[in-house]
Protein backbone atom coordinates (compact mmCIF):
# COMPACT_ATOMS: atom_id res chain seq x y z
CA UNK A 1 0.00 0.00 0.00
CA UNK A 2 0.91 3.45 -0.37
CA UNK A 3 2.97 5.19 2.24
CA UNK A 4 4.26 8.93 2.72
CA UNK A 5 7.17 8.89 6.21
CA UNK A 6 8.08 11.90 7.21
CA UNK A 7 11.25 12.85 8.91
CA UNK A 8 13.73 15.71 9.84
CA UNK A 9 11.43 17.71 11.88
CA UNK A 10 12.19 19.37 15.13
CA UNK A 11 13.05 22.78 17.15
CA UNK A 12 14.84 25.38 15.24
CA UNK A 13 16.61 28.92 15.85
CA UNK A 14 14.97 32.07 14.03
CA UNK A 15 17.22 32.27 11.28
CA UNK A 16 18.32 28.17 11.25
CA UNK A 17 18.06 25.48 8.59
CA UNK A 18 16.03 22.50 8.38
CA UNK A 19 16.14 20.12 6.11
CA UNK A 20 12.84 17.74 5.97
CA UNK A 21 12.74 13.79 3.98
CA UNK A 22 9.80 11.85 2.82
CA UNK A 23 10.38 8.25 2.23
CA UNK A 24 8.09 7.13 -0.33
CA UNK A 25 7.26 3.42 -0.81
CA UNK A 26 4.04 1.08 -2.50
CA UNK A 27 4.19 3.28 -5.93
CA UNK A 28 6.11 4.00 -8.74
CA UNK A 29 7.56 7.18 -6.99
CA UNK A 30 9.11 8.52 -10.32
CA UNK A 31 5.55 8.29 -12.12
CA UNK A 32 4.22 11.55 -9.75
CA UNK A 33 4.61 14.92 -9.01
CA UNK A 34 5.12 15.04 -5.39
CA UNK A 35 4.45 18.13 -3.01
CA UNK A 36 4.75 19.87 0.59
CA UNK A 37 1.91 21.08 2.43
CA UNK A 38 2.10 22.45 5.78
CA UNK A 39 -0.45 23.53 8.57
CA UNK A 40 0.41 25.74 11.54
CA UNK A 41 -1.33 25.56 15.27
CA UNK A 42 -4.95 25.51 14.73
CA UNK A 43 -4.93 26.54 11.12
CA UNK A 44 -5.91 25.11 8.00
CA UNK A 45 -3.54 23.90 5.69
CA UNK A 46 -1.23 25.69 3.22
CA UNK A 47 0.53 24.14 0.09
CA UNK A 48 4.09 25.43 -0.08
CA UNK A 49 5.65 23.85 -2.49
CA UNK A 50 5.30 20.80 -5.84
CA UNK A 51 8.32 19.39 -7.98
CA UNK A 52 7.52 17.17 -11.56
CA UNK A 53 8.39 14.12 -11.83
CA UNK A 54 11.81 14.12 -13.19
CA UNK A 55 12.84 17.53 -11.37
CA UNK A 56 12.54 19.94 -14.05
CA UNK A 57 9.67 22.18 -12.64
CA UNK A 58 8.91 23.27 -9.45
CA UNK A 59 6.87 26.03 -8.09
CA UNK A 60 6.34 27.35 -4.43
CA UNK A 61 3.96 29.35 -1.83
CA UNK A 62 5.26 33.17 -1.88
CA UNK A 63 5.56 33.29 1.71
CA UNK A 64 8.96 30.60 1.17
CA UNK A 65 9.70 31.07 -1.92
CA UNK A 66 13.79 32.51 -1.81
CA UNK A 67 14.15 30.73 1.29
CA UNK A 68 12.87 26.82 0.69
CA UNK A 69 14.04 24.19 -1.81
CA UNK A 70 12.19 21.20 -2.52
CA UNK A 71 14.05 18.65 -4.72
CA UNK A 72 13.77 14.45 -4.84
CA UNK A 73 16.09 11.28 -5.65
CA UNK A 74 13.92 8.74 -7.69
CA UNK A 75 16.52 6.38 -7.30
CA UNK A 76 15.85 6.91 -3.34
CA UNK A 77 12.13 6.90 -3.76
CA UNK A 78 12.56 10.29 -1.31
CA UNK A 79 11.52 13.90 -1.02
CA UNK A 80 13.07 16.72 0.09
CA UNK A 81 12.42 20.30 1.26
CA UNK A 82 15.62 22.21 2.52
CA UNK A 83 14.34 25.20 4.63
CA UNK A 84 16.49 28.27 5.21
CA UNK A 85 16.31 31.32 6.92
CA UNK A 86 13.47 29.98 9.23
CA UNK A 87 10.75 32.44 10.64
CA UNK A 88 8.54 31.90 13.71
CA UNK A 89 5.30 31.66 10.69
CA UNK A 90 7.36 28.90 9.50
CA UNK A 91 6.46 26.48 12.29
CA UNK A 92 3.82 23.93 11.29
CA UNK A 93 3.13 20.29 10.61
CA UNK A 94 4.69 19.57 7.01
CA UNK A 95 3.12 16.83 4.95
CA UNK A 96 4.29 15.01 2.33
CA UNK A 97 1.82 14.22 -0.58
CA UNK A 98 1.37 12.69 -3.88
CA UNK A 99 0.48 15.26 -6.21
CA UNK A 100 0.62 18.88 -6.82
CA UNK A 101 -0.76 19.74 -3.66
CA UNK A 102 -4.32 19.01 -3.87
CA UNK A 103 -6.53 16.02 -4.37
CA UNK A 104 -8.68 14.21 -7.10
CA UNK A 105 -9.55 10.77 -6.53
CA UNK A 106 -7.68 7.82 -5.98
CA UNK A 107 -4.41 8.88 -6.11
CA UNK A 108 -4.55 11.11 -3.34
CA UNK A 109 -2.13 10.30 -0.48
CA UNK A 110 -0.70 12.21 2.17
CA UNK A 111 2.16 11.03 5.38
CA UNK A 112 1.24 11.69 8.65
CA UNK A 113 3.69 14.61 8.86
CA UNK A 114 6.74 15.69 10.95
CA UNK A 115 6.55 19.10 13.44
CA UNK A 116 9.01 21.82 12.80
CA UNK A 117 9.15 24.36 15.93
CA UNK A 118 10.91 27.81 14.98
CA UNK A 119 11.54 29.54 18.38
CA UNK A 120 14.64 30.85 20.47
CA UNK B 1 -4.16 34.30 -5.06
CA UNK B 2 -7.47 32.94 -4.39
CA UNK B 3 -8.83 33.32 -1.08
CA UNK B 4 -11.41 30.23 0.29
CA UNK B 5 -14.42 31.61 2.93
CA UNK B 6 -15.53 28.68 4.82
CA UNK B 7 -19.08 29.48 7.67
CA UNK B 8 -19.64 28.95 10.12
CA UNK B 9 -16.39 28.71 11.30
CA UNK B 10 -17.71 26.31 14.61
CA UNK B 11 -21.02 24.35 14.38
CA UNK B 12 -23.03 21.95 17.27
CA UNK B 13 -25.00 18.99 15.90
CA UNK B 14 -26.12 16.24 17.35
CA UNK B 15 -26.68 12.57 15.80
CA UNK B 16 -28.78 11.74 13.18
CA UNK B 17 -28.52 15.98 12.24
CA UNK B 18 -28.33 16.71 8.78
CA UNK B 19 -25.35 19.95 8.33
CA UNK B 20 -24.07 21.56 5.17
CA UNK B 21 -20.82 23.57 5.36
CA UNK B 22 -20.00 26.96 2.93
CA UNK B 23 -17.20 27.44 1.26
CA UNK B 24 -17.27 30.77 -0.97
CA UNK B 25 -13.93 31.20 -3.35
CA UNK B 26 -12.86 34.91 -4.20
CA UNK B 27 -12.98 34.16 -7.85
CA UNK B 28 -14.94 31.60 -10.03
CA UNK B 29 -12.97 28.40 -9.62
CA UNK B 30 -15.37 26.43 -12.43
CA UNK B 31 -15.99 22.79 -10.06
CA UNK B 32 -12.20 23.06 -8.95
CA UNK B 33 -12.65 22.20 -5.69
CA UNK B 34 -12.05 19.72 -2.92
CA UNK B 35 -13.63 18.77 0.63
CA UNK B 36 -11.14 17.34 3.40
CA UNK B 37 -11.95 15.84 7.04
CA UNK B 38 -9.54 16.25 9.30
CA UNK B 39 -9.41 14.78 13.20
CA UNK B 40 -6.41 15.60 15.97
CA UNK B 41 -3.32 14.49 14.86
CA UNK B 42 -4.01 13.30 11.96
CA UNK B 43 -3.55 14.10 8.09
CA UNK B 44 -6.48 15.54 6.15
CA UNK B 45 -8.27 13.17 4.31
CA UNK B 46 -9.82 13.62 1.24
CA UNK B 47 -13.94 13.39 0.81
CA UNK B 48 -14.95 15.10 -2.52
CA UNK B 49 -13.02 15.99 -5.58
CA UNK B 50 -14.54 18.43 -8.73
CA UNK B 51 -16.88 20.01 -6.08
CA UNK B 52 -19.58 16.89 -6.40
CA UNK B 53 -17.42 13.93 -6.79
CA UNK B 54 -17.34 11.56 -3.85
CA UNK B 55 -13.70 9.74 -3.54
CA UNK B 56 -14.14 5.88 -3.39
CA UNK B 57 -15.30 4.76 0.14
CA UNK B 58 -16.52 7.70 1.75
CA UNK B 59 -19.64 6.97 3.22
CA UNK B 60 -22.56 8.34 0.76
CA UNK B 61 -24.22 10.25 3.27
CA UNK B 62 -21.51 12.86 2.55
CA UNK B 63 -22.69 14.67 -0.55
CA UNK B 64 -20.47 18.19 -2.11
CA UNK B 65 -22.31 20.51 -4.51
CA UNK B 66 -21.93 24.07 -5.99
CA UNK B 67 -19.60 25.87 -9.19
CA UNK B 68 -18.47 28.95 -9.68
CA UNK B 69 -17.75 30.45 -6.61
CA UNK B 70 -19.98 28.88 -4.14
CA UNK B 71 -20.17 25.56 -2.51
CA UNK B 72 -21.77 23.12 -0.09
CA UNK B 73 -20.77 20.26 2.02
CA UNK B 74 -23.80 18.18 3.56
CA UNK B 75 -23.68 15.22 5.84
CA UNK B 76 -27.00 13.56 5.89
CA UNK B 77 -27.62 11.85 9.33
CA UNK B 78 -24.39 13.16 11.30
CA UNK B 79 -22.82 10.10 13.20
CA UNK B 80 -20.51 9.84 15.56
CA UNK B 81 -17.61 9.37 13.11
CA UNK B 82 -18.20 12.67 11.60
CA UNK B 83 -17.28 14.97 14.34
CA UNK B 84 -14.24 16.72 12.96
CA UNK B 85 -12.88 19.61 11.46
CA UNK B 86 -13.63 20.49 7.43
CA UNK B 87 -11.26 22.25 5.01
CA UNK B 88 -12.22 23.14 1.51
CA UNK B 89 -9.50 23.03 -0.75
CA UNK B 90 -9.67 25.07 -4.58
CA UNK B 91 -7.06 24.03 -7.29
CA UNK B 92 -8.51 26.16 -10.39
CA UNK B 93 -4.97 27.89 -10.02
CA UNK B 94 -1.59 28.08 -8.09
CA UNK B 95 -1.40 28.24 -5.48
CA UNK B 96 -3.72 25.92 -4.35
CA UNK B 97 -5.66 27.29 -1.25
CA UNK B 98 -7.52 26.09 1.98
CA UNK B 99 -10.24 27.83 3.78
CA UNK B 100 -9.64 28.13 7.26
CA UNK B 101 -11.73 25.57 8.54
CA UNK B 102 -15.55 24.31 9.72
CA UNK B 103 -15.48 22.57 13.34
CA UNK B 104 -18.23 20.03 13.48
CA UNK B 105 -18.60 19.14 17.78
CA UNK B 106 -21.01 17.71 19.31
CA UNK B 107 -24.22 19.64 20.55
Amino acid sequence: QVQLVESGGGLVRPGGSLRLSCAASGFTFSDYYMSWIRQAPGKGPEWVSYINRHSTDTNYADSVKGRFTISRDNAKKSLYLQMNSLRAEDTAVYYCARGEGYCTGDSCHWGQGTLVIVSS
Amino acid sequence: DIQMTQSPSTLSASVGDRVTITCRASQTISTWLAWYQQKPGEAPKLLIYTASSLKTGVPSRFSGGGSGTEFTLTINSLQPDDFATYYCQQYQSSPWTFGQGTKVDIK
